[in-house]
């Protein structure tokens, strides 16, 4: 089946600096990925949809200069958020699909802490 | 209103136990249907797609009703390892979106 990597799998960082997670399709191209967010004892709630080479789809309520996101190739999508502060702090799972079928392959997650 | 309701649970079961989870949409234009599985502190794993016909894997058997907008799944012959939370997600089928949009879950709990 397809597999989706996502980088680092988990990452400890200060308030006020930068941290960007990875997400690959390793065996196929995805031209749609998905990043969403987990916070402890709730569900996924999607963050921005991003189509490669266009830019991303931010769901209401997520700030797009917070979290950057970058579809630059058909394997690759970059989630980077910036200025992280504790409240930023969750699970960060990414997906990847094609246009052609609505199944969807989730990467791993980061667990992100900031403190 | 939430677009993907289900009961949080948690459910505990004996083993060998027959379980049905539901779960309700709000959102009539919704189009695919799919129950996932997630285990604790991990990425959530197609379970199974969810047909008006209704559909069987194994164990598993999955319905929709499109009227009432509703979904659910039954588990039979609970094993240790369903124990998990069982997420209800809906795609509402906007062209050149697909996006998932997920219940809150069902946590199950098969005890030995």
């Amino acid at each position: 089946g397809a597999v989706v990597s996502q980088h680092p799998s988990w990452v400890i960082c200060k308030s006020g600096t930068s941290v960007k997670i990875e997400c690959r399709s390793l065996d196929f191209q995805a031209t749609t990925m998905f990043w969403y967010r987990q916070f402890p004892k709730q569900s996924l709630m999607l963050m921005a949809t991003s189509n490669e080479g266009s830019k991303a789809t931010y769901e209401q309520g997520v700030e797009k200069d917070k979290f950057l996101i970058n579809h630059a190739s058909l394997t690759l999508s970059t989630l980077t958020v910036t200025s992280a502060h504790p409240e930023d702090s969750s699970f960060y799972i990414c997906s990847a699909g094609t246009f052609y079928s609505y199944e969807q392959y989730f990467g791993p997650g980061t667990r992100l802490t900031v403190t | 209103r939430k677009e993907v309701e289900q009961d949080p649970g948690p459910f505990n079961v004996p083993e060998g136990a027959t379980v049905a989870f539901n779960c309700t949409y709000s959102n009539s234009a919704s189009q695919s249907f799919f129950w996932y599985r997630q285990d604790c502190r991990k990425e959530p794993k197609l379970l199974m797609s969810v047909y008006s016909s209704g559909n069987e894997d194994g164990r598993f058997t999955a319905q929709l009703n499109r009227a009432s907008q509703y979904i659910s799944l039954l588990i039979r012959d609970s094993k240790l390892s369903d124990s998990a939370t069982y997420l209800c997600v809906v795609i509402k089928g906007d062209t050149g979106r697909r996006a998932l949009t997920f219940g809150s879950g069902t946590r199950l709990q098969v005890q030995p």
